[in-house]
């Protein structure tokens, strides 16, 4: 089955760049989806079909895609953007979906 | 507003059964494809299952192939799990979440979550 990597944790100071990295095999050929979940809560879609943003979610939040693998960034962090980021795609060999392992974003 | 809220979750013994409800509200239901996530206490995302927007289509993960099966009522904007040969590992939060129409996957409303505890 098909297997997304991603760091189990980032930290980043406030007003600075995060990226959050997700490896697989060829990940640049398939889409991949980015979801934001802070505790307590259910997961929000941040960015989907690797690079556009759903209404709602803010410009600072972009997606990037190729190879093995694919990147969140998140532009400006603010405090409130810490949570626990986690890649998706649909594995379309299995028809199954796959989730990465989540990635807990720190704000220094 | 666009809405999911699953019902159903509680407290079951191994090797039992357990039937979660999601109701939809806020769009045209029959319309979407639909998916279970589960997430365990302290763990990340799994994905469950899969049904395309008319029930035709059905997917499962190996974790739950052969005892879980995924239905939709679009009469009632209604998507179901029903899960049998329960296990501890099933223990988890189940959310149900709308796939984002030909975005090869992606969920972009979720519900709050129903509680799953298999334990005897």
């Amino acid at each position: 089955s098909y297997v997304l990597t991603q760091p189990p944790s980032v930290s980043v100071a406030p007003g600075k760049t995060a990226r959050i990295t997700c490896g697989g095999n060829n990940i640049g050929s398939k889409s991949v989806h980015w979801y934001q979940q802070k505790p307590g809560q259910a997961p929000v879609l941040v960015i989907y079909y690797d690079s556009d943003r759903p209404s709602g979610i803010p410009e600072r939040f972009s997606g990037s895609n190729s190879g093995n693998t694919a990147t969140l960034t998140i532009s400006r962090v603010e405090a409130g953007d810490e949570a626990d980021y986690y890649c998706q795609v649909w594995d379309s060999s299995s028809d199954q979906g796959v989730f990465g392992g989540g990635t807990k974003l720190t704000v220094l | 507003e666009v809405q999911l809220v699953e019902s159903g979750g509680g407290l079951v013994q191994p090797g039992g059964s357990l039937r979660l409800s999601c109701a939809a509200s806020g769009f045209t239901f029959s319309s979407y494809e639909m998916n279970w996530v589960r997430q365990a206490p302290g763990k990340g995302l799994e994905w469950v299952s899969y049904i395309s927007s008319s029930g035709s289509t059905i997917y499962y993960a190996d974790s739950v192939k052969g005892r879980f099966t995924i239905s939709r009522d679009n009469a009632k904007n209604s998507l179901y799990l029903q899960m049998n040969s329960l296990r501890a590992e099933d223990t988890a939060v189940y959310y149900c979440a709308r796939v984002v129409p030909y975005s090869h996957g992606a969920f972009d409303i979720w519900g709050q979550g129903t509680m799953v505890t298999v334990s005897s």
